[in-house]
């Protein structure tokens, strides 16, 4: 099946520094990777969506200054976290769908535990 | 604004029972609705989709249904054991014309040997 990895699986930092995520679609091509991030017992909340060669799409609420989104190739997309705050701490999941079209299975990283103290 | 809910924050089932899980959804109409299990500390690992023009779908023990009337879905796990025993999602497309799911708070599903 298609795999997803991340990189680091955590991180911790100080607060003011800026934190980079990776996200490798390892086994297939990703037109479309997705940014979600995911807080202690809450659900999953969508923060962007990556778009090779082209600008990100943030969801409403999610500062495109502090997350700042980069996807190069069609097997990589990055996440970083500028000047982070403990409140930036918390789950951070990327997914990528094979086709891109809706109503596709997204398949999942393992997630990255940012702690910003 | 479009929601997803998922009521149960836990359940219990004794393993060898079906555990029926369910997934809420107002203001809205998906296309298709989709079940992840989720284990502490890791991704989503996706599981089933339905289309909002099916019924019902299987895969081995597991069984989704689809009821645009109640605006609800079902999931049951069939001859339920330990290993079952993580969080389960519902998600479906965030409705802003982008593949972006939207997700329950999911419930988290113990089956006691």
């Amino acid at each position: 099946g298609a795999v997803v990895s991340q990189h680091p699986s955590r991180v911790i930092c100080k607060s003011g520094t800026s934190v980079k995520i990776e996200c490798r679609s390892l086994d297939f091509q990703a037109t479309t990777m997705f940014w979600y991030r995911q807080f202690p017992k809450q659900s999953l909340m969508l923060m962007a969506t990556s778009n090779e060669g082209s600008k990100a799409t943030y969801e409403q609420g999610v500062e495109k200054d502090k997350f700042l989104i980069n996807h190069a190739s069609l097997t990589l997309s990055t996440l970083t976290v500028t000047s982070a705050h403990p409140e930036d701490s918390s789950f951070y999941i990327c997914s990528a769908s094979v086709f891109g079209g809706r109503g596709n299975e997204q398949f999942f990283g393992p997630g990255t535990r940012l702690t910003v103290l | 604004s479009q929601k997803i809910e998922q009521n149960s924050e836990a359940l219990n089932i004794q393993e060898g029972k079906t555990a029926t899980l369910t997934c809420n959804y107002t203001n809205y109409s998906p296309a298709y609705l989709q079940w992840y299990r989720q284990d502490p500390g890791r991704g989503p690992v996706f599981l089933l989709l339905i289309r909002e023009n099916e019924k019902e779908k299987r895969k081995e023990r597991l069984k989704v249904t689809f009821d645009t009337t109640l605006k609800q879905s079902l999931f049951h796990i069939t001859a339920s054991q330990p290993a079952d025993s993580a969080t389960y999602l519902c998600a479906s497309n965030s409705g802003g014309g982008a593949d972006g799911l939207t997700f329950g708070k999911g419930t988290h599903l113990i089956i006691q040997p």
